[in-house]
């Protein structure tokens, strides 16, 4: 039983046009996060949310919306893609937020060419 | 702030050597977590450890050890008899306790090598 699943594993597609990537999470935990890692695999935090509630909103354009239709559920759209979205992008749930081990999920590759 | 630095950025072994990963930190807060996790070739990211700032015991699972030392703000891995399934890259974490946040704040990661 995979714990957290993303969907697609690898994404390309064209400048300006607009994805979805889907996150789930079978661990029956509160709070699911969303993740860049760039080309030099450094990982920055995204999105927060509890129980669909969002708590963190770093310093991302605001062509990133997620949604987190239930608490097992944080979906990341992306509109008007550009090239510097390259990158992977980890989903991932905690049982709470403070402090709790962060269980991650397989990534997505997106390529925007 | 919060801030991780993992000085190593390549690391490369040959089998069965013994290997030390540093991870130094900063954070204002007394209380606070640190992880680490290893990213094989596959990309995905694998939880090893998780260690709250009261609890300064050093830890050892298998060929895996951590040392954990607020006094210099280090919370060193050693691999023990390393091998090449071993090859990754190591992220060491730390976020903070309390508060509605738990934004984990990645190290840039050693990678390592294990050369058979």
């Amino acid at each position: 039983d995979t714990a957290v699943s993303q969907t697609p594993k690898y994404l390309v597609t064209q400048m300006g046009n607009d994805k979805s990537i889907k996150c789930e999470q079978n661990l029956g935990h509160d709070t699911m996060y969303w993740y860049k890692q760039d080309s030099k695999k450094f990982l920055k935090i995204m999105f927060s949310y509890n129980n669909k509630e969002l708590i963190i909103n770093e310093t991302v354009p605001n062509r990133f919306s997620p949604k987190s239709p239930d608490k097992a559920h944080l979906n990341l759209h992306i509109n008007s893609l550009e090239l510097g979205d390259s990158a992977v992008y980890f989903c991932a749930s905690s049982q709470r937020y403070s402090g709790d081990t962060q269980y991650f999920g397989p990534g997505t590759r997106l390529t925007v060419l | 702030a919060q801030k991780v630095t993992q000085a190593q950025t390549e690391i490369s072994v040959v089998e069965k050597e013994d290997v030390t990963l540093d991870c130094v930190y900063e954070t204002r807060d007394t209380t606070y977590y640190l992880f680490w996790y290893k990213q094989p070739p596959s990309g995905e990211l694998v939880f090893l450890i998780r260690r709250n700032s009261f609890d300064e015991q050093n830890e050892i699972s298998g060929r895996y050890s951590w040392n954990f030392q607020k006094s210099t703000s280090s919370f060193n891995f050693t691999i023990t008899a390393s091998q090449v399934v071993d090859s990754a890259v190591y992220f060491c974490a730390l976020t903070y306790g309390g508060g509605r946040a738990n934004n984990l704040f990645f190290g840039t990661g050693t990678r390592l090598t294990v050369i058979p």
